[in-house]
């Protein structure tokens, strides 16, 4: 069975600062994906990020980077210098490629506040 | 951009009436999705639609509810006889194709409120 842990349920940091966002996950497939979802006060679900099981390399893009190891099972993200616009949810959630229907089980979210 | 496009933003129900949530997905895409989100919580799978059937489904996807395309474009969650732990934001998603590696694309949510 799938499992997505999100230990931190809130995080409040001042603007500038950097924050990172923790996720664990439980899978027995070899071959999964696991995805970064923001949610802002407007309710959307924002895609961030996809990353497949066999490609273990960090990503960044802006000021998000992910951090991706296997031997840990975690797929962290960091948000540098961090602006009151990243306040939201963030979910981490995962696939197993035997599930031909696609879907996703998601972590409870991490609220991030960023205060000014 | 492509986007997945609900209505209604939001309704409130009375308890035991039916509701129908109605999503229009990506053009192209042949994968379409429900999951609801309770105040609070984590967001929960309901259902997978594929080929005009339902692909895979969760134990909360009960008799209560069904899916629908009615026609070219629609995707249609229908909850036949709403209770107050209907209460959510129901959010349509869909994906190009079948995979579990596949972005899947979200919706704005519908917020349905059981009065």
């Amino acid at each position: 069975a799938q499992k997505v842990t999100q230990a931190q349920t809130e995080i409040s940091v001042v603007e500038k600062e950097d924050v990172t966002l923790d996720c664990v996950y439980e899978t027995r497939d070899t071959t999964y994906y696991l995805f970064w979802y923001k949610q802002p006060p407007s309710g959307e679900l924002v895609f961030l990020i996809r990353r497949n099981s066999f490609d273990e390399q960090n990503e960044i893009s802006g000021r998000y980077s992910w951090n991706f190891q296997k031997s840990t099972s975690s797929f962290n993200f960091t948000i540098t210098a961090s602006q009151v616009v990243d306040s939201a949810v963030y979910f981490c959630a995962l696939s197993e490629a035997d599930n031909a229907g696609n879907m996703l089980t998601f972590g409870g979210g991490t609220r991030l506040m960023v205060k000014p | 951009e492509p986007e997945v496009t609900q209505t209604p933003s939001h309704q409130v129900t009375q308890m035991g009436q039916e509701v129908i949530l109605r999503c229009v997905p990506i053009s192209n895409h042949l994968y379409f999705y429900w999951y609801r989100q309770i105040l609070g919580q984590k967001v929960e799978f309901l259902v997978s639609f594929y080929n005009n059937e339902i692909s895979e489904k969760s134990e909360i996807f009960d008799d209560q509810f069904s899916v629908e395309r009615p026609d070219g474009s629609n995707f249609t969650l229908k909850i036949r006889s709403t209770k107050l732990e209907d209460s959510a934001m129901y959010f349509c998603a869909s994906t190009l194709s079948r995979g579990p590696g596949n972005t899947i694309y979200f919706g704005e949510g519908s917020w349905l409120t059981v009065v």
